[in-house]
């Protein structure tokens, strides 16, 4: 059973914020949110990880809701090098690392 | 600069002729692992190794062997592939498994006519 529900798709515009939604209700307490992401054919990429607080790094920012059954990863300023399909994936430090469908993001010019 | 190798990138061959996939990390990672994309499937794990001489099924082991003398190195053999092995396949490796960052290789695209 899938641990995440992402949207198929979805689309934005080049220059604006770009926020991505995933559901996890089903998440327990010791599993953390990963986000990574997989441009055309080329290996996924990780973006981003959290357990209960928020989370920014180079690439982006990971919002998780205080109940921690739901996350967003925010891209702040979408480029056309960021149209890819965004995994999020849901899993302890002794889970194996199981890919979704995903969503896939277009950013418009 | 940190990065997981694969070679060769593309490769078109014909049934029952052996091939072998090379991977190589430079980040002394412990754990590795081999994977499938195909379309509609996502990525499925065909074997993994936790360190040197261990390695272990993945979710699709069949018709594939995989083996682990050096950290660095872990090479995917398909003895003797069949068309139903064509596919894009990507080593990864990490710490360990699971909850810890995973860095792919570039992958490698296999046709078996």
């Amino acid at each position: 059973d899938a641990k995440t529900t992402q949207p198929t798709s979805m689309d934005c515009a080049e220059g604006r914020a770009a926020n991505l939604p995933c559901n996890h209700s089903t998440i327990s307490g010791n599993e953390y949110v990963y986000w990574y992401r997989q441009i055309h054919s080329q290996g996924p990429q990780y973006i981003i990880h959290g357990l209960k607080n928020n989370e920014t790094n180079e690439m982006a920012s990971l919002i998780i809701t205080e109940d921690r059954k739901s996350s967003t990863l925010i891209l702040p300023h979408a480029t056309l090098r960021d149209t890819a399909v965004y995994y999020c994936i849901v899993m302890d430090r002794d889970d194996k690392i199981i890919f979704g469908k995903g969503t896939r993001l277009h950013i418009l010019p | 600069e940190a990065q997981v190798t694969q070679n060769p990138r593309y490769l078109i061959t014909v049934t029952g002729k052996k091939l072998t996939v090379t991977c190589s990390q430079n980040m002394n990672h412990e754990y590795m692992s081999w994977y499938r994309q195909d379309p509609g499937l996502g990525l499925r794990q065909i074997y993994y190794s936790m360190n040197v001489e261990v390695t272990d099924k993945g979710d699709v082991p069949e018709g594939y062997k995989v083996s682990r003398k050096e950290k660095r190195n872990f090479p995917l053999i398909l003895e003797s592939p069949s068309p139903n092995q064509t596919s894009l396949y990507f080593c990864a490796s990490s710490w360990t498994s699971g909850g810890y960052t995973q860095y792919f290789g570039p992958g490698t695209r296999l046709t078996v006519l």
